[in-house]
């Protein structure tokens, strides 16, 4: 039973180009959740998605940062016009519904540098 | 500011010890707290979670201890193994409505086992 799945594992921008950041959920998991880690430091809840709806968006800057969950394939979120500030590791996670018991299963994350 | 921390960044420990790792909070309002495991180039690993009504939890070889008074919980990692050696976070719920998608982490402590 494979795990959350995220690719690339790396990638490397210039600034101003767009970056595209996939996940594919856990197998009957239809909850995505987008964190960023900047170096040394916590994970930061981004933005919260189900299948072809934003639940929850609060985390996300308000320009140049997007995400979907389309009804068939991986989510994405998506940089425009990266910066150098958004180099960061990009982790996705996934659960079955948003209950109770709350335990995230997270992929190895997208680690995004930006030249 | 972080509602989460952490008063020790870098624990040192010799294998075959008991590690503690500590952690502050400020939201008295949160009500649930996850400990995460985080190996160099990977993604956090749940390790346990206590809701605010209990005061410890018992895992496998781990022991969460919740101090509400003081918005104070630790993680104890008895018999530390070369395998526990990670970054160790806490986070918190903030999440409404008993969800528990929207958490806040910690920066983390770097735990080393030295054999």
């Amino acid at each position: 039973n494979a795990g959350v799945m995220q690719n690339p594992r790396h990638l490397v921008r210039r600034r101003g180009q767009e970056a595209r950041l996939r996940c594919s959920p856990m197998k009957g998991h239809s909850h995505v959740y987008w964190y960023r880690q900047l170096p040394e430091e916590g994970l930061k809840f981004m933005v919260y998605l189900q299948k072809e709806n934003i639940i929850d968006e609060s985390g996300m800057p308000k320009e140049r940062f997007s995400a979907e969950f389309p009804k068939e394939g991986p989510s994405i979120l998506r940089i425009q016009q990266v910066v150098r500030g958004d180099s960061a590791a990009y982790f996705c996670a996934s659960s079955r519904a948003k209950r109770d018991t709350g335990e995230l299963f997270f992929g190895e994350g997208s680690r995004l540098t930006v030249l | 500011g972080e509602s989460v921390g952490l008063h020790l960044p870098t624990l040192s420990v010799q294998e075959g010890d008991n590690s503690i790792i500590n952690c502050a909070y400020s939201n008295s309002a949160s009500d649930y707290f996850i400990w995460y495991k985080q190996e160099s180039g990977k993604g956090p690993q749940f390790i346990i979670d206590i809701r605010s009504n209990m005061d410890k939890r018992q895992g496998q070889r781990v022991t969460v201890l919740l101090n509400k008074t003081v918005k104070h919980l630790s993680l104890q990692i008895a018999a530390t193994q070369p395998g526990d050696s990670a970054v160790y976070f806490c986070a918190e719920n903030i999440g409404s409505g008993g969800s528990n998608y929207k958490l806040t982490f910690g920066k983390g402590t770097l735990l080393t086992v030295n054999p």
